[in-house]
């Protein structure tokens, strides 16, 4: 019963390059949630969808960031032309539904941490 | 907007002891869903408690417990019996239920948890 995988766990990109981040939801699950961890601080949330469509997007970046759940296979979180300020920790989440909430909390992936140099 | 406060930034507590962590929150909507998530060391975010605001009754899971405080928009949280694994930073999360709130939480900057013996 494999929870929300995230691979790869380290990532390390030289400034200018592209971060591509990938999130396999829990089986069963169609609705996956993107969130960002800045170093000492809490996650926060990036962007939400559910298979092919982007439900939610209010706290991407708009420009270099962006996300896709195809039909077949993980959830993608594309980071083009990183910056320093890109340093941080990526989590993945999914929930069988929306709201995720009753009885559906999101569940976490272990997250992957971007390292720009 | 939605913001969630967590005012204690590091506490402490002795083996067996109890420990209570403070959380505030603000927001307009009537109806929705508060949580407290662990991240050890190992950075898994992983949920400790949930609370669904429209029901009285404090939430508790075995030596975790909430005290759930509507008018005041307080969600504390409360470890008895603390153990050392239970060091870790604890981050209190809101959801709502209205468009623009659902599916995505809101976190506090978190709370570190130190266990001595």
């Amino acid at each position: 019963n494999a929870g929300v995988m995230q691979n790869p766990r380290h990532l390390v990109r030289r400034r200018g390059q592209e971060a591509r981040l990938r999130c396999s939801p829990m089986k069963g699950h169609s609705h996956v949630y993107w969130y960002r961890q800045l170093p000492e601080e809490g996650l926060k949330f990036m962007v939400y969808l559910q298979k092919e469509n982007i439900i939610d997007e209010s706290g991407m970046p708009k420009e270099r960031f962006s996300a896709e759940f195809p039909k077949e296979g993980p959830s993608i979180l594309r980071i083009q032309q990183v910056v320093r300020g890109d340093s941080a920790a990526y989590f993945c989440a999914s929930s069988p539904f929306g709201m995720g909430g009753d009885n559906q909390p999101q569940h976490f992936g272990d997250g992957t941490r971007l390292s720009i140099l | 907007a939605q913001t969630v406060t967590q005012s204690q930034p590091e506490m402490s507590v002795q083996e067996a002891e109890t420990v209570t962590l403070s959380c505030t929150y603000d927001t307009s909507e009537s109806d929705y869903y508060l949580f407290w998530y662990k991240q050890p060391p190992s950075r898994q975010m992983i949920l400790v408690i949930r609370q669904e605001a429209y029901k009285q009754q404090n939430a508790t899971e075995n030596r975790f417990s909430v005290n759930f405080q509507k008018a005041a928009k307080s969600f504390s949280l409360k470890i008895s019996d603390s153990q050392l694994g239970d060091a870790a930073m604890y981050f209190c999360a809101y959801m709502g239920t209205y468009t623009g709130t659902a599916s995505k939480l809101t976190f506090g900057t978190g709370t570190r948890l130190q266990v001595t013996l």
